[in-house]
């Protein structure tokens, strides 16, 4: 089957430490993305890859940190420094590399920070 | 990357037709129009893109007048399995704007039934 994967589903942090969610994708897209969502709120975007080795801010990144050394697989680090990381996170990928190609989805990691 | 204005909220009733629109007055050109429906604690899921007049496939129809700047997302007969966010984008493919994305609060449908 082929789809986009996270891990861990759920994610407990102490304050000060720093985690990283996982994000793995075998449709062969170029494009993969990271999103941020609060209670009630839509999605924002943190970083986004259009291929290998590449990779842009969006609108949250501070906090934040990614790196894209393989086409599947776009890992976010959630620092310290993000000062309230407590959220949904979803990670998508395209293959068109553009705000109007269709983006699939994961099924989200929730971070509680402790 | 246009703005896009859409209702909070919107009730249905089990078996009626739903209709969202959504305003987005400074589209470009080379926009599409995309709606997305998530459910909770889940990602997002495409429904349908359009770019001008109407589109339709198997869970939706999408209505675009002449002037593009708004659309409307229809659901023929809503079930309570449609009760969700919906979300409308607008963005040109392969564009360079992809780091100003935006979701925004979208409109949560509640069915009833």
């Amino acid at each position: 089957d082929g789809g986009i994967t996270q891990s861990p589903k759920y994610l407990f942090r102490k304050e000060g430490q720093n985690v990283t969610l996982s994000c793995e994708q075998n449709l062969n897209h170029d494009a993969m993305y990271w999103y941020r969502q609060d209670p009630g709120q839509g999605l924002r975007l943190i970083y986004y890859s259009q291929i290998v080795n590449d990779f842009q801010k969006g609108d949250i990144a501070e906090g934040y940190s990614v790196s894209r050394e393989k086409k599947e697989s776009f890992p976010l680090t959630v620092t310290s420094a993000q000062k309230n990381p407590t959220a949904f996170y979803l990670c998508a990928s395209s293959i068109e590399r553009g705000a109007g190609g269709e983006q699939f989805f994961g099924p989200g990691t929730r971070l509680t920070v402790l | 990357l246009a703005k896009t204005t859409q209702p909070i909220s919107m009730d249905s009733y089990e078996g009626q037709e739903v209709n969202i629109t959504c305003s987005h007055n400074n589209i470009a050109t080379n926009d599409y129009i995309t709606w997305y429906q998530q459910f909770p604690s889940q990602g997002p899921r495409f429904i349908i893109q359009g770019y001008k007049t109407k589109v339709t496939n198997e869970v939706a129809s999408l209505f675009i007048p002449a002037d593009r700047k708004s659309s409307t997302l229809s659901l023929p007969r809503v079930s309570l399995s449609d009760t969700a966010v919906y979300y409308c984008l607008v963005g040109s493919q392969g564009s360079s704007n992809t780091g100003k994305l935006i979701f925004g609060q979208g409109t949560t449908l509640q069915v009833k039934p």
